[in-house]
């Protein structure tokens, strides 16, 4: 069965710093692997997916990730942070529809 | 392109009523449907998926006769909560497939609120 984990349900940066955000995934397939991203009382916006080929996908808003089949990892990082980043994001897999993480809120201090 | 709109965008009933949220594919044509359900600061959890034509199939633990699921058309998929409960307030949100399993477009979700 299909599953991510997303570590850190919380993460803060200070604006202009490295945003992280880890994802492991579990899968008895080879998996197509989303970042969502979620702003308060809306619905959910595709930051990128990873479906074959590069490893390292880029996104919208200058994030991207790197998928990484050894670790089963597929981690958001994005170099420099902006107040605007501060949202709800999610990492999925698919499987029937999409299989959600928990979620990380980032929070990012001027 | 690939644009999912969903009516209404919020809606309040009252507890023991029914509602029905609709779910469109505004510019392409989706063989699939998802339903999730989003509960506060929680994540989103599949509910449903529905075919053209053909029954929906429901996840374990989520109750096909309060929510009727209907897939009439290929750009279109109706979710009515029946007999709605202030347990079922929630933010409901839908998603289109056009192809491929990773070619999903999402609505901006439908937030009920059950009194």
């Amino acid at each position: 069965a299909q599953s991510v984990t997303q570590l850190g349900s919380h993460v803060s940066v200070s604006e202009g710093a490295l945003v992280l955000l880890r994802c492991n995934y579990s899968s008895s397939v080879p998996p197509y692997l989303f970042w969502y991203v979620q702003y308060p009382n809306q619905g959910l916006q595709l930051l990128l997916k990873y479906t074959t080929g590069a490893t390292l996908v880029k996104g919208i808003n200058g994030f991207e990730a790197e998928f990484k089949k050894s670790e089963t990892s597929f981690h958001l990082t994005k170099p420099s942070a902006h107040m605007s980043d501060a949202a709800e994001y999610f990492c999925a897999v698919t499987s029937r529809g999409l299989i959600f993480g928990t979620g990380t809120r980032l929070q990012v201090f001027p | 392109g690939a644009v999912v709109s969903q009516h209404p965008s919020w809606v309040i009933c009252k507890s023991g009523t029914s509602v029905k949220i609709e779910c469109r594919s505004l510019d392409f044509q989706a063989t699939t449907m998802f339903w999730y359900r989003q509960f506060p600061k929680q994540s989103l959890m599949l509910m449903a998926t529905s075919n053209e034509g053909s029954k929906a199939t429901y996840e374990q633990g989520v109750e096909k006769d309060k929510f009727l699921i209907n897939h009439a058309s290929l750009t279109l998929s109706t979710l009515t909560v029946t007999s709605a409960h202030p347990e079922d307030s929630s933010f409901y949100i839908c998603s289109a497939q056009t192809g491929q399993i990773y070619e999903q477009y999402f609505g901006p979700g439908t937030r009920l609120t059950v009194t």
